[in-house]
C-alpha cells in the first residue's frame, strides 16, 4: 500500500541552525501539508501546496518557514534560524484531490533545538 | 478561526465495552469532520469521517454522529479490543475555497485493557 514517508526520523540541531525536513507524498497526490505538533499539544496545521504553490498558510508559517516540491517526488519543508519553540514532531501529508478529502500522513520527524 | 475541543483527554475501558469521546466545534461554516488514529511512532491515520450532510456514520465497529446545531460530533467504538488503544483525533475543515484547513483537537489517548 502507498505511504507517505519522511526523512529524517528525528534531527537534532543547534539554535539558529538552518533544517531542511523531507517528504515524499503518495505519488499521485496533488496536494501537500505540513503539520506540527508540539509534545503534548494538538496538531496544528502549518501550509498546504498545490500547483507548485503555496494555497494555504498559518500565522505559525511566517518568513522563516518555506517549502519545496523540487522535483516530481519530494516536498521539503525548510527552517531557516531554528528557534528552540521550533522543537515538535513535523508530520507531512498528502491528498489526492481538495482538502475535503482524506488526508495521508507519514510518520513525522523529531525536530530538537537545542 | 477554528476551535476544537475534545473530551476527555484519557480513558481507560475493559475489552468488550464502548467508548465514546466528543468535540465540539466553533466555527458553523465548518463542513468536514475526520477522526484521526494515531499509534506510538506513527503518523495519524484517518479511521472515519463525516460531512456536515449527514447525522451519523457506521463502519464496522466504528461510527460517529454530528450535530450541527449543537456544533459537536462523536466517535463511537463498541466491542473495543486492546489494538484499539491509540490516541484518537477529531479535527474540522471549513471548506470555503479560499479557507480550507483542518483544525485538530488535543487527542484522547484510549487506553483498553483486555
Amino acid at each position: 500500500e502507498p505511504e507517505v514517508t519522511q526523512t529524517p526520523s528525528h534531527q537534532v540541531t543547534q539554535m539558529g541552525q538552518e533544517v531542511i525536513l523531507r517528504c515524499v507524498p503518495i505519488s499521485n497526490h496533488l496536494y501537500f501539508y505540513w503539520y506540527r505538533q508540539i509534545l503534548g499539544q494538538k496538531v496544528e496545521f502549518l501550509v498546504s501546496f498545490y500547483n507548485n504553490e503555496i494555497s494555504e498558510k498559518s500565522e505559525i508559517f511566517d518568513d522563516q518557514f518555506s517549502v519545496e516540491r523540487p522535483d516530481g517526488s519530494n516536498f521539503t519543508l525548510k527552517i531557516r534560524s531554528t528557534k528552540l519553540e521550533d522543537s515538535a514532531m513535523y508530520f507531512c501529508a498528502s491528498g489526492t484531490a481538495s482538502p475535503q478529502d482524506e488526508q495521508f500522513f507519514g510518520p513525522g520527524t523529531r525536530l530538537t533545538v537545542l | 478561526g477554528e476551535n476544537v475541543e475534545q473530551h476527555p483527554s484519557t480513558l481507560s475501558v475493559q475489552e468488550g465495552d464502548s467508548a465514546v469521546i466528543k468535540c465540539t466545534y466553533s466555527d458553523s461554516a465548518s463542513n468536514y469532520f475526520p477522526w484521526y488514529k494515531q499509534e506510538l511512532g506513527k503518523g495519524p491515520q484517518l479511521i472515519i469521517d463525516i460531512r456536515s450532510n449527514v447525522g451519523e456514520k457506521k463502519d464496522q465497529r466504528i461510527a460517529v454522529t454530528l450535530n450541527k446545531t449543537a456544533k459537536h460530533f462523536s466517535l463511537h467504538i463498541t466491542e473495543t479490543q486492546p489494538e484499539d488503544s491509540a490516541v484518537y483525533f477529531c479535527a474540522a475543515l471549513r471548506g470555503n475555497s479560499g479557507y480550507s484547513t483542518l483544525t485538530f483537537g488535543k487527542g484522547t489517548m484510549l487506553l483498553v485493557s483486555p
